[in-house]
C-alpha cells in the first residue's frame, strides 16, 4: 500500500492555471476510474472537488478539473484565486478493497 | 446538513487501547460505507479502515490491520474504531468520513489521539 506520488508543492499566480500530477499503479489509479482529489485547508475538514476522475460534486467550482492517463491522475486549477491555497490530496480505490492516498501537493497562490 | 461528529481521542500510553466514535447525522447512515482516515502531525491523509453498510465488507491498511477493528451501529447513526496496541507512530489526527462512489465526500473535523508515555 504505498503512497501515491505526488509532487510536494506548486505554485502559480492569480488568474493563472496550474497542474498537479498524482502517479500510481495498474493496481489503483490505472486500474479503476475510481480516483478522487481533496483540498484542504489546515484546522478544516479536508473537502472532496473530484470523484471518479472527472466528475465534480455539487457546489464544487468547474475551475478545478480532473483527468487520467495511464497510471497519473492530474487536477487541473484553472483561474488561480488566493482561496484556493491549500493542500491538495489524490486518492484511488486498489485492488486490494482499500484506498490509497497521494503524500499531498501544497500549493502557494503567488 | 451531513454532520459527522469524531470523538474519543486523547493521550494514551503505547502498548494501550483506544475507542473513537463518530456520530452521523443529516443522512440515512444505514445505506453508506464509512471511512476511517487519519494525518499524522505534518503528514500527509492515510486511509485507515472502511466498513461497509451492512457491515459485510471490513477492509484495513496493513499499517493497523490485527490491530484496529472498525464497528459500526446502524440504529444508533455511529461508526466506531477500536484502537489496540497502540504505538507512537499511531498519533494523528482521525477523520471519520462518509462515502460515496469510491470517494469520501462528508468529512469530520477530526479527534486528535496522542501515543505518548
Amino acid at each position: 500500500q504505498s503512497a501515491l506520488t505526488q509532487p510536494a508543492s506548486v505554485s502559480g499566480s492569480p488568474g493563472q492555471s496550474i497542474t498537479i500530477s498524482c502517479t500510481g499503479t495498474s493496481n489503483d489509479v490505472g486500474g479503476y476510474n475510481h480516483v478522487s482529489w481533496y483540498q484542504h485547508h489546515a484546522g478544516k475538514a479536508p473537502k472532496l472537488i473530484i470523484y471518479e476522475v472527472t466528475n465534480w460534486p455539487s457546489g464544487v467550482s468547474h475551475r478545478f478539473s480532473g483527468s487520467k492517463s495511464g497510471n497519473t491522475a492530474s487536477l487541473t486549477i484553472s483561474g488561480l484565486q488566493a482561496e484556493d491555497e491549500a493542500d491538495y490530496y489524490c486518492s484511488s480505490y486498489t485492488s486490494s478493497n482499500t484506498r490509497v492516498f497521494g503524500g499531498g501537493t501544497r500549493l502557494t497562490v503567488l | 446538513e451531513v454532520q459527522l461528529v469524531e470523538s474519543g481521542g486523547g493521550l494514551v500510553q503505547p502498548g494501550r487501547s483506544l475507542r473513537l466514535s463518530c456520530a452521523a447525522s443529516g443522512f440515512t447512515f444505514e445505506v453508506y460505507a464509512m471511512h476511517w482516515v487519519r494525518q499524522a502531525p505534518g503528514k500527509g491523509l492515510e486511509w485507515v479502515s472502511s466498513i461497509n453498510w451492512d457491515t459485510e465488507g471490513i477492509d484495513y491498511a496493513d499499517s493497523v490491520k490485527g490491530r484496529f477493528t472498525i464497528s459500526r451501529d446502524n440504529a444508533k447513526n455511529s461508526l466506531y474504531l477500536q484502537m489496540n496496541s497502540l504505538r507512537v507512530e499511531d498519533t494523528a489526527l482521525y477523520y471519520c468520513a462518509k462515502d460515496r462512489a469510491y470517494s469520501l465526500d462528508y468529512w469530520g473535523q477530526g479527534t486528535l489521539v496522542t501515543v505518548s508515555s
